[in-house]
């Protein structure tokens, strides 16, 4: 079955970056669009971007334009997203989560990205 | 970018039936998607490509557009159906992503 583990929780400081990984499990990785989606404390969920781990091509939201990476590593199955200059109000749980049929059908457990001084 | 709009949240008495709606005008031409999110757990797709229902979503969960404003209805409420849902929209150009605020349900 399909199944998206992400790594787990971080702290950092304001101005650091992180990086959250998402191995994908169940399906052929370079088949399907990642997309990156979070969620602030009691807030909504925000999309941030995808990426094709097929020919590497990417989107994000105008809001992460600058800030946000999107890569992978095919060989182990594994995307990551990569936030620079964390601020914040940056702090929120962060989740990958693949497409089906125009949908995001497949989410991952969520990695909670803590930005404190 | 654009906007989609959401009730901030909806009570229902169990049994009954309970109406969501997503408004935004860019869904005449773009497929909506919803999804329940529970506390503390990640959201489940309920309905993709306006009105299917992935495998395993009960047939309570129906899904419709008309216009410019996509619904989610539940019918026969029940307790276990208490959640925040959110509907999303592709846009077809860019393949960019757009949630609604979301919606709280109470089954009261």
């Amino acid at each position: 079955q399909v199944r998206l583990v992400q790594s787990g929780p971080e702290v950092k400081k304001p101005g650091a970056s992180v990086k959250v990984s998402c191995k994908a499990s169940g399906y052929t990785f370079a088949n399907y669009d990642i997309n990156w989606v979070r969620q602030a404390p009691g807030q909504g969920l925000e999309w941030m971007g995808w990426m094709n781990p097929n020919d590497d091509n990417v989107a994000s939201a105008q809001k992460f334009q600058g800030r946000v990476t999107f890569t992978k590593n095919t060989a182990v199955s594994t995307a990551y997203m990569e936030l620079s200059s964390l601020r914040s109000d940056d702090t929120a749980v962060y989740y990958c989560a693949r497409v089906l049929n125009w949908g995001l059908a497949y989410w991952g457990q969520g990695t909670l990205v803590t930005v404190s001084s | 970018s654009y906007e989609v709009t959401q009730p901030p949240s909806v009570s229902v008495s169990p049994g009954q039936t309970a109406t969501i709606t997503c408004s935004g005008h860019q869904l005449r031409d773009k497929y909506a998607c919803w999804y329940q999110q529970k506390p503390g757990q990640s959201p489940v797709l309920v309905i993709y490509q306006d009105s299917k229902r992935p495998s395993g979503i009960p047939e309570r969960f129906s899904g419709s557009t008309s216009g410019i404003t996509a619904t989610l209805t539940i019918s026969g409420t029940q307790a276990m159906d208490e959640a925040d849902y959110y509907c999303q929209a592709w846009d077809s150009i860019t393949s960019h992503v757009t949630f609604g605020g979301g919606t709280k349900l109470t089954v009261l």
